[in-house]
Formats: C-alpha cells, sequence, structure tokens
C-alpha cells in the first residue's frame, strides 16, 4: 500500500515552454502533498507544501508565479514549470502525507526535467 | 536554517560487513527518519524515531535517536549487493504538520 506515482518519469523540453508534472497517490488519500527539487549529488530540497482544496505554501526562494502547484484532488496534484530554463533542469519528486502526519511521507519515484 | 550534517559523502565496504552511519544536527528534532534512494527513484522510508534513545529494528538494520535529539545513528549489519544506494537522514520539527529536512545524504557501495 501507499504507492505514489509521478508521470512523466522523463520529459525534455526547449527553453521557455511550460511542462507539468502529475503525482498520484494510487491507494490513499493525500491531504497533504510535497514537492522536493533534487540536483545531482545534493539532497531532496523541499519546494512547496499543498493540502488539498487550498492554496499551496512555497518554501523561501521558490517562485510561486514559476512553479505553479495545483492539489485539486486527494488523488492528485500537479507542478507546472513555467517559462523553463536550463537552471530549472533537475529531479522533482513528490510525495504524499496523511494530514497532520508530515513524518509518513510515501514518495514517488520522481521525474527528471532536462531543459534544452 | 537547519541542517543535518551526514558524513563521508561516500563509504566503500565489503559484502558481509557492517556498516554504521551517523547525522548531526545543530538543533533539536523530535522525529528522526532514515531513506534509502536508488538511481532515479524515489526515497523510501527504512526506519522511524519518535522518541530520544529510541532504538529500532528492520531487519539488518538498526537505528537509534540520539539522547540529545541532536544526533541519530544508522546501522547495517551483513551487508549484501543490494544495499547499494544513497541514505539519507531527515528530522522533523515539533508539531506533526513540520516539515521535514534531509541530510545530504551518504552513498555506499558494496563490493561482492
Amino acid at each position: 500500500g501507499a504507492v505514489v506515482s509521478q508521470h512523466p518519469s522523463r520529459v525534455i523540453c526547449k527553453s521557455g515552454t511550460s511542462v507539468k508534472i502529475e503525482c498520484r497517490s494510487l491507494d490513499f488519500q493525500a491531504t497533504t502533498m510535497f514537492w522536493y527539487r533534487q540536483f545531482p549529488k545534493q539532497s531532496l530540497m523541499l519546494m512547496a507544501t499543498s493540502n488539498e482544496g487550498s492554496k499551496a505554501t512555497y518554501e523561501q526562494g521558490v517562485e510561486k508565479d514559476k512553479f505553479l502547484i495545483n492539489h485539486a484532488s486527494l488523488t492528485l496534484s500537479t507542478l507546472t514549470v513555467t517559462s523553463a530554463h536550463p537552471e530549472d533542469s533537475s529531479f522533482y519528486i513528490c510525495s504524499g502525507g496523511l494530514r497532520g502526519r508530515t513524518d509518513t511521507q510515501y514518495f514517488g519515484p520522481g521525474t527528471r526535467l532536462t531543459v534544452l | 536554517g537547519q541542517q543535518l550534517n551526514q558524513s563521508p559523502q561516500s563509504m566503500f565496504i565489503q559484502e558481509g560487513e557492517d556498516v554504521s552511519m551517523n547525522c548531526t544536527s545543530s538543533s533539536i528534532f523530535n522525529t528522526w527518519l532514515w531513506y534509502k534512494q536508488d538511481p532515479g527513484e524515489g526515497p523510501v522510508l527504512l526506519i522511524a524515531l519518535y522518541k530520544a534513545g529510541e532504538l529500532t529494528s528492520n531487519g539488518r538494520l538498526t537505528a537509534q535517536f540520539g539522547i540529545t535529539r541532536k544526533d541519530s545513528f544508522l546501522n547495517i549489519s551483513a551487508s549484501i549487493p543490494s544495499d547499494v544506494g544513497i541514505y539519507f537522514c531527515a528530522g522533523q520539527d515539533t508539531g506533526a504538520n513540520s516539515k521535514l529536512t534531509f541530510g545530504k545524504g551518504i552513498t555506499l557501495s558494496v563490493r561482492p
């Protein structure tokens, strides 16, 4: 149980285009979803936290207008990287958790974004 | 901001050996977690620790929550090739809604 999927697993796009990444909790309802970014040989850095039906809370230094997060249902959250640039190339990982229990986060397999 | 320190960055051991990894923090955490990440995958939770001094096992893995709440260690006994991966520690602040802070990870290599 507690499976989280991400789609696509890998995406290559041109600079200036927008990319949408989906995160789905397959067998549980994720009232809270987290989006992380991981650069090569680096740790996971939290970008934002979203609760279903409300606006996401972004970490300091993360541009909310560039990284649009939508958490419209208890099983789906999307991250849209708008006007992507090469420096946005990274491994994006989502996780789902039950409300009030961020210690129990179930991570997705990640999405590798490459911006040319 | 808060930081978790894991070192060294890489460890190389022989199959069958035991290995210990440490994680330290300059501030207190109420929950400590250990994750393993395989290349191109998301992290998988190995062990969660909720109480200072707590010692918890999961198969060949044992982890302890330091008594000062500023450190934790993970032991892997009788290592096998599939133990290869990146091991992250993560700490959580006071309050169940608090975010996780991850260490930089230790890459473990196991020689057959």
